[in-house]
C-alpha cells in the first residue's frame, strides 16, 4: 500500500515568486492536512481538507492557500514567497470517514509524507 | 490555546538503557494524543495514539500513558538501540479537529552503541 506522496521533495525558489506543492494521500483517505516545520516554530497547522472542502485552518497569512480534488490529491500554494517561508512542507492523511469526526475513533491516526523542503532565496 | 511541552529537548544514552521521555500539555480537554518519531530530513512516522479515553497504549518495545487530568504523557522506550535514535515528538488532537494537532518542540535522543 502506497504511503502518502509528497512532490517535489526539494526546491529553491526567490523572493516574491509563488510555489505550489502536491501531496497524494493514501488510497481511500479522504482528509488532508497540511503542516509547516521550521526550527524556530516547530511543526505548526496550516490546513486540513476533507471532500474537497477546507474544514480547518491555522494561524497563517492568505498567502497559504491550499485546495483538495475529487481524487483527495492536495495543492498548497505559497505566493509572494518571502525568506521566512523556508520550511519543510508536510502533508498528512488520515482514514477518518466523516467530516464531523473529531477524533475519536481509532480512524485520526495521522500517516506522514516524507515532505517537500523549500527554500527562498 | 493548547501549548505543548517536552522535556528533555535532548538525551543521549547508552544502548540497552530503559527511558522515559516526557509531553505536558495546557489544556486536558484534548480528544487525543500522538506519539511521532522523525528521522533527519525526513517526515514523520506515527508510533502510539491514545485516545481521550485511554490510560496508555504499548506497541512493542514502547508504552504510552496519558494522564489527561494533569495534562501529562509520557513515552516509555525498553532496551534502546541505536535505530532508536531520532527526534521524539508529542502531539495533541484538538477538539475542533482530529487531524489538527498541536505539535511539542520534540525530544531529540541518541543512543550510544
Amino acid at each position: 500500500k502506497a504511503g502518502v506522496t509528497q512532490t517535489p521533495r526539494y526546491l529553491i525558489k526567490t523572493r516574491g515568486q509563488q510555489v505550489t506543492l502536491s501531496c497524494s494521500p493514501i488510497s481511500g483517505h479522504r482528509s488532508v492536512s497540511w503542516y509547516q516545520q521550521t526550527p524556530g516554530q516547530g511543526l505548526q497547522f496550516l490546513f486540513e481538507y476533507f471532500s474537497e472542502t477546507q474544514r480547518n485552518k491555522g494561524n497563517f497569512p492568505g498567502r497559504f492557500s491550499g485546495r483538495q480534488f475529487s481524487n483527495s490529491r492536495s495543492e498548497m500554494n505559497v505566493s509572494t514567497l518571502e525568506l521566512g517561508d523556508s520550511a519543510l512542507y508536510l502533508c498528512a492523511s488520515s482514514s477518518r470517514r466523516f467530516s464531523w469526526d473529531r477524533g475519536r475513533s481509532g480512524a485520526n491516526v495521522l500517516t506522514f509524507g516524507a515532505g517537500s523542503r523549500l527554500t527562498v532565496l | 490555546k493548547q501549548e505543548v511541552t517536552q522535556i528533555p529537548a535532548a538525551l543521549s544514552v547508552p544502548e540497552g538503557e530503559n527511558l522515559v521521555l516526557n509531553c505536558s500539555f495546557t489544556d486536558s480537554a484534548i480528544y487525543n494524543l500522538q506519539w511521532f518519531r522523525q528521522d533527519p530530513g525526513k517526515g514523520l512516522t506515527s508510533l502510539l495514539l491514545i485516545q481521550s479515553s485511554q490510560r496508555e497504549q504499548t506497541s512493542g518495545r514502547l508504552n504510552a500513558s496519558l494522564d489527561k487530568s494533569s495534562g501529562r504523557s509520557t513515552l516509555y522506550i525498553a532496551a534502546s538501540q541505536p535505530g532508536d535514535s531520532a527526534t521524539y515528538l508529542c502531539a495533541v488532537g484538538e477538539e475542533t479537529s482530529g487531524s489538527r494537532l498541536t505539535f511539542g518542540e520534540g525530544t531529540q535522543l541518541t543512543v550510544n552503541p
